[in-house]
């Protein structure tokens, strides 16, 4: 198993810009989410997933949009970069019904 | 609210040192505790976990004791090592819906610095 994927590992945008990050996973996990972690600030949630086609807000979400149309992808897109996105992002997954969350190597987005 | 409150880093200390990382949370119900341990350039990974109250996790001679009384869930080593050297984020896991799934509530982490 590969566990938690994510691309790519280094971002740099230029302000307005959109991009996607991409997240997968092959476990079959049915609940997936999107931190982002900033120094001093943990890692906050921006949005999850309890299953395909279904979504939801975390703390964090706007300027984020998340789709799920496979139990396997779970997308983030950023539709016009912000310098205050600045950050890294890490995508998760979990198993219904178990506690823990499987963590993704993270992306490294700088906004210019 | 719920929500969870670690001590300041960053933490130094010399090899074979005792280490203790406060944590402390605030949550409706009864949460689920975690210590994540982050090593430089990596994601997060699972260190220890803890369901109800008094249960103890452990790994890697790391404990953490989940204490409802104080609202706490300390993490402690009894000797360090320089491969200890990492970042610490306490978290509690709160249910939502009927899916028996958590989202997990960080702290803001801890730096620990371990010198030879």
């Amino acid at each position: 198993n590969a566990g938690v994927t994510q691309t790519p590992k280094f971002q740099v945008l230029k302000t307005g810009q959109s991009m996607t990050l991409q997240c997968a996973q092959d476990m079959n996990h049915e609940y997936m989410s999107w931190y982002r972690q900033d120094p001093g600030m943990g890692l906050r949630l921006i949005h999850y997933s309890v299953g395909a086609g279904i979504t939801d807000q975390g703390e964090v979400p706007n300027g984020y949009n998340v789709s799920r149309s496979t139990t396997e992808d779970f997308p983030l897109r950023l539709l016009s970069a912000a310098p205050s996105q600045t950050s890294v992002y890490f995508c998760a997954s979990q198993r219904t019904g178990f506690n823990e969350q499987f963590f993704g190597p993270g992306t490294r987005l700088t906004v210019l | 609210g719920n929500s969870v409150t670690q001590m300041e880093g960053p933490v130094t200390l010399s090899e074979e040192a005792f280490l203790t990382i406060n944590c402390t949370y605030t949550a409706t119900g009864y949460p689920s505790l975690f210590w994540y341990v982050q090593y430089p350039g990596e994601g997060l990974q699972l260190l220890l976990k803890a369901t109800k109250a008094d249960d103890k996790g452990s790994n890697k001679g790391f404990e953490a004791t989940y204490r409802k009384e104080t609202t706490s869930f300390h993490l402690e080593k009894g000797s360090v090592q320089v491969s200890d050297s990492a970042v610490y984020f306490c978290a509690l896991s709160v249910l939502f819906g009927s899916s028996n799934t958590g989202k997990l509530i960080f702290g803001q982490g801890t730096t620990l610095q371990v010198k030879p």
